[in-house]
Formats: structure tokens, sequence, C-alpha cells
């Protein structure tokens, strides 16, 4: 059982947006940890989308973007593509366990 | 252009003890600020976080594993070597080692090396 909670899975058409939320507490998300988010495409190693809540790595398409919100996270895919079908990781700090934590992962699927 | 390769057995027997070499490319980890770190990842689950060493050798691990748990680096040989005791069916995961420029709270990790399948099995 994953210290974050994201959804198992989203699901979206070409060219909609989806939102892949990120839940956590008072010790990791709520206790100003950044959140990163990265994504892992079939068969591949992660990649990192997001860091620091919100910025974006050179390379990575501005149809990706990241927010925060007191104990949650969220990431936000605008004009969904074929390609961006993948899992979804989000990432913190915890206070509590000193320990770097994921989420469980979101399968997203392109309709 | 930063890259990281893991190299070890892709087999072990349960109870023995995994050592897994990561080589690093493109920086050094004498470099201030620089860490390498290791996740795993078992068929079709999560990603689990491991651990990790700094180039001041401070050393992090994750709270459930760490009494099995040793990084170490050799500057000379740009490497880092996980090593993992007592291992069990459980431990099967795809292994990556990964690089980071950030600390504790601020910690993303912003390069991944490919991942090695290790296989726990008699």
């Amino acid at each position: 059982q994953s210290v974050l909670t994201q959804p198992p899975s989203v699901s979206g058409a070409p060219g909609q947006r989806v939102t892949i939320s990120c839940t956590g507490s008072s010790s990791n998300i709520g206790a100003a940890s950044a959140v990163s988010w990265y994504q892992q495409l079939p068969g591949a190693a992660p990649k990192l989308l997001i860091y620091g809540n919100v910025n974006r790595p050179s390379g990575v398409p501005d149809r990706f973007s990241g927010s925060k919100s007191r104990t949650s996270a969220s990431l936000a895919i605008t004009g969904l593509q074929a390609e961006d079908e993948a899992d979804y990781y989000c990432q913190s700090y915890d206070s509590s366990l000193s320990s770097v934590v994921f989420g469980g992962g979101t399968k997203l699927t392109v309709l | 252009q930063i890259t990281l390769k893991e190299s070890g057995p892709t087999l072990v027997k349960p109870t023995q003890t995994l050592t897994l070499t990561c080589t690093l490319s493109g920086f050094s980890l004498s470099t201030s600020g620089v860490g390498v770190g290791w996740i795993r990842q078992p068929p079709g689950k999560a990603l689990e976080w491991l651990g990790l060493i700094y180039w001041d050798d401070d050393m992090r691990y994750s709270p459930s594993l760490q009494s099995r748990l040793t990084i170490t680096k050799d500057t000379s040989k740009n490497q880092v070597v996980l090593t993992m005791i007592n291992m069990d069916p459980v431990d099967t995961a795809t292994y990556y080692c990964a690089y980071t420029s950030a600390v504790g709270p601020m910690l993303s990790i912003d390069y991944w090396g490919q991942g090695t399948l290790v296989t726990v099995s008699s």
C-alpha cells in the first residue's frame, strides 16, 4: 500500500484533457515537500515529467502541467495523444519516514 | 549527456546476497549536490524507493529495507554499488539506478538507468 494514493486508471479520447490526482498527508505533500511526476511508457524506464510541483524539464511538452494544493497534487495532460498512453507516478518526500515515497501509479488509456 | 547503466546477476537464489553496479556517465559523483539512488519495480507493480548516496557519502535508506541494504560509491570508477542481503522471491523486480541533484523534500529523480530485471528463485 503506497503512501501516496493515485487512481489505478484514467482514460480519455484524443484531444481531450485528463487529470491524475495524487493524495498524500501532512507529513509529505502537506509538509511542503515537492511533488514530482514520472511517465513510464510500456517496457521502458520512468522519465521525469514534472518536478518542484509545477516545473517541466527541458523537452517535456507544455501539454503536461502540475499543480499542488494542501495535501494533494495533480498532473494535467491536455490535447491527449496516443503516445501519452503510459503509467504515471507521483513522488514526494515523507518527513515522518525520512524517505522518498511514490504513488501506486495510474494507467492512462487513450481511447 | 547524463546516463546510468545497471549491471549484475539476472538470477539469484533465496537467502543469497544481491550485488548490483551502476556505472555513471556524463557526471561525477564527487560533484557537490549530486546523488545516485536505487528504485525497484516488481513485475506489474509500482515503483519502490530503496535508497541513495550523495557526493559527500551521506546515505539514506528506505526504513522498511535499511537492515538489508548497503549503498557504496567508487568515485574513481564512477560507480555506485547496491548490496541487498537475504534475498527472497518477493524481491524479484526490475532494479533502477537514478540521478538526483536535489535533497530531501525537494528531491526529484532527473535521470534513470534502463533497469535490470533480477529474479529470485531456487
